[in-house]
């Protein structure tokens, strides 16, 4: 069954300390994996696609690696203003149609 | 410019009762997406269009769940018959295309139902 996981539930960090966020992902048809952000009480931003093992890609204090099975997002001295929760989803292509799985987050609080 | 806009931001209603949320996607986006998102769950994924299409229904939770889009354009997601398990929040999200290109999400729809 196709499978998307993201660890810790949650995290909280001093400002300035940094760490990674998991994602793992069992599917089929992989045809991207994405990161998202986001704030309470409003809709996820996007933050990444990764294509292939081996990608990375960075933005501000953000970066994204994948693998075959898993993904992390590596916060590098993180500000109190990066809390939000982070969303993993994977696409993947079955029988000719597109589906979307997202892990249920990581739940980011940075402290000053 | 103007991003994904969804109506109405909060919806009170009846069991029993039908309704309607409407989804106007940015200008261009020829592909549609809904999802819902119950307090503390991640999003699942109802269904998508590409154009007026909507290739997989499957998705939907229900047969209580029907969506359309018209025009290429505004999409809405009707739930007939609203159970008090339909509350949550209902986001709507639309990309430049199919396949693996970034999503932009409204704000969504509070649905809750008494």
């Amino acid at each position: 069954e196709d499978q998307v996981t993201q660890s810790p539930e949650a995290l909280r960090l001093q400002e300035g300390e940094s760490s990674s966020l998991n994602c793992s992902y069992t599917v089929s048809g992989l045809r991207g994996l994405f990161w998202y952000r986001q704030d309470p009480g409003k809709g996820p931003e996007f933050l990444f696609t990764l294509y292939s093992a081996g990608e990375e890609k960075e933005k501000e204090r953000l970066k994204a690696t994948l693998t075959k099975k898993e993904s992390f997002l590596h916060i590098t001295a993180p500000k109190p203003e990066d809390s939000a929760t982070y969303l993993c989803a994977v696409q993947a292509l079955a029988s000719g149609t597109y589906k979307y799985i997202f892990g249920t987050g990581t739940r980011l609080k940075v402290l000053a | 410019g103007a991003g994904v806009s969804q109506s109405p931001s909060n919806k009170v209603t009846e069991k029993g009762k039908d309704v309607e949320l409407r989804c106007d996607p940015i200008s261009g986006h020829t592909a549609l997406y809904w999802y819902r998102q119950s307090l503390g769950q991640g999003l699942e994924f109802l269904i998508y269009f590409q154009g007026n299409s909507a290739p997989d229904k499957s998705g939907l939770p229900s047969d209580r769940f029907s969506a359309e889009r018209t025009g290429g354009s505004v999409s809405t997601l009707t739930i007939q018959r609203t159970q008090q398990e339909d509350s949550a929040v209902y986001l709507c999200a639309s990309s430049l295309k199919t396949g693996p290109y970034e999503q932009y999400f409204g704000p969504g729809t509070r649905l809750t139902v008494t």
